[in-house]
C-alpha cells in the first residue's frame, strides 16, 4: 500500500519569502511522484512531477521538487512567493502497480501575504 | 481544448435522498476517474474507468454508491440513500490513456467538481 503525508496542514508567508511545502511517501515498490495546485474555486491543475530521471523538477511558475529516495520525501519549495501562489498544494504518488490511482496527501494551504 | 466538465456545482439535499453528478471528459481520454475530497482532506479514488469498463472501485461504498459511464464517454455517479458524512467535493477527472506511466500521456486532468452538502 502507498501513502503520502503533508506535515504542515497551512504555511503562513510574507511575499517575496522562501517557501517549502514538505511530502512524505510510503511505498514498497518504486513510485511516481506528483505536486497538484488548487486555486480557490478551481479544479486540481498539475504543478511538477517526478517520474524517471533528474530527482530535481521544476515548473514553469518557479517552482520545484527533489525527489529524496533515502529520505522518502519530495519536498516542494520557491525561492520567492507571490500573492498569486496562494493556494491549496496537494502532493500524490502512484507507482506501477497502482495502475495510475493516484494516492493524495492531506493538502498543504500556502497563505501569501503582503 | 476543452477540460473536463462537471455538473452541478453545487447540491444540498436531506440525508436519505439521492443525488446524481455528471462529467464529460476531455474528448478523447479513455481513462476517467471519480475522486472523493472530504474537507480537509486530500481526494480519494473511488472508481476509475477505462472506456466503459472499470479498472478499479475497490474504495468506492457499493452499498450507496454507483458509477456508471455505459458509452465509454461521459459519466455519472450516484448516491442512494445520502449520508451526512457523504458531505464532500466529487471530483471528476480524465487522462488520454492507462499506460505506464513516462509514456507522457497518463497525466490527470481535473474538473472543477461538484460540492455536495448533506444536511
Amino acid at each position: 500500500a502507498q501513502s503520502v503525508t503533508q506535515l504542515d496542514s497551512q504555511v503562513p508567508v510574507f511575499e517575496e519569502a522562501p517557501v517549502e511545502l514538505r511530502c512524505n511517501y510510503s511505498s514498497s515498490v518504486s513510485v511516481y511522484l506528483f505536486w497538484y495546485v488548487q486555486y480557490p474555486n478551481q479544479g486540481l491543475q498539475l504543478l511538477l512531477k517526478y517520474l524517471s530521471g533528474s530527482t530535481l523538477v521544476e515548473s514553469i511558475n518557479g517552482f520545484e521538487a527533489e525527489f529524496n529516495k533515502s529520505q522518502t520525501s519530495f519536498h516542494l519549495r520557491k525561492p520567492s512567493v507571490h500573492i498569486s501562489d496562494t493556494a491549496e498544494y496537494f502532493c500524490a504518488v502512484t507507482s506501477r502497480n497502482a495502475g495510475n490511482m493516484l494516492t493524495f496527501g492531506g493538502g498543504t494551504r500556502l497563505m501569501v501575504k503582503p | 481544448e476543452a477540460g473536463v466538465a462537471q455538473s452541478p456545482r453545487y447540491k444540498i439535499i436531506e440525508k436519505r435522498q439521492s443525488v446524481a453528478f455528471w462529467c464529460n471528459p476531455i474528448s478523447g481520454h479513455a481513462t476517467l476517474y471519480w475522486y472523493q475530497q472530504i474537507l480537509g482532506q486530500g481526494p480519494k479514488l473511488l472508481i476509475q474507468f477505462q472506456n466503459n469498463g472499470v479498472v478499479d472501485d475497490s474504495q468506492l461504498p457499493k452499498d450507496r454508491f454507483s458509477a456508471e459511464r455505459l458509452k465509454g464517454v461521459d459519466s455519472t455517479l450516484k448516491i442512494q440513500p445520502a449520508k451526512l458524512e457523504d458531505s464532500a467535493v466529487y471530483l471528476c477527472a480524465s487522462s488520454l490513456d492507462l499506460g505506464p506511466w513516462g509514456v507522457g500521456n497518463t497525466e490527470a486532468f481535473f474538473g472543477q467538481g461538484t460540492r455536495l452538502t448533506v444536511v
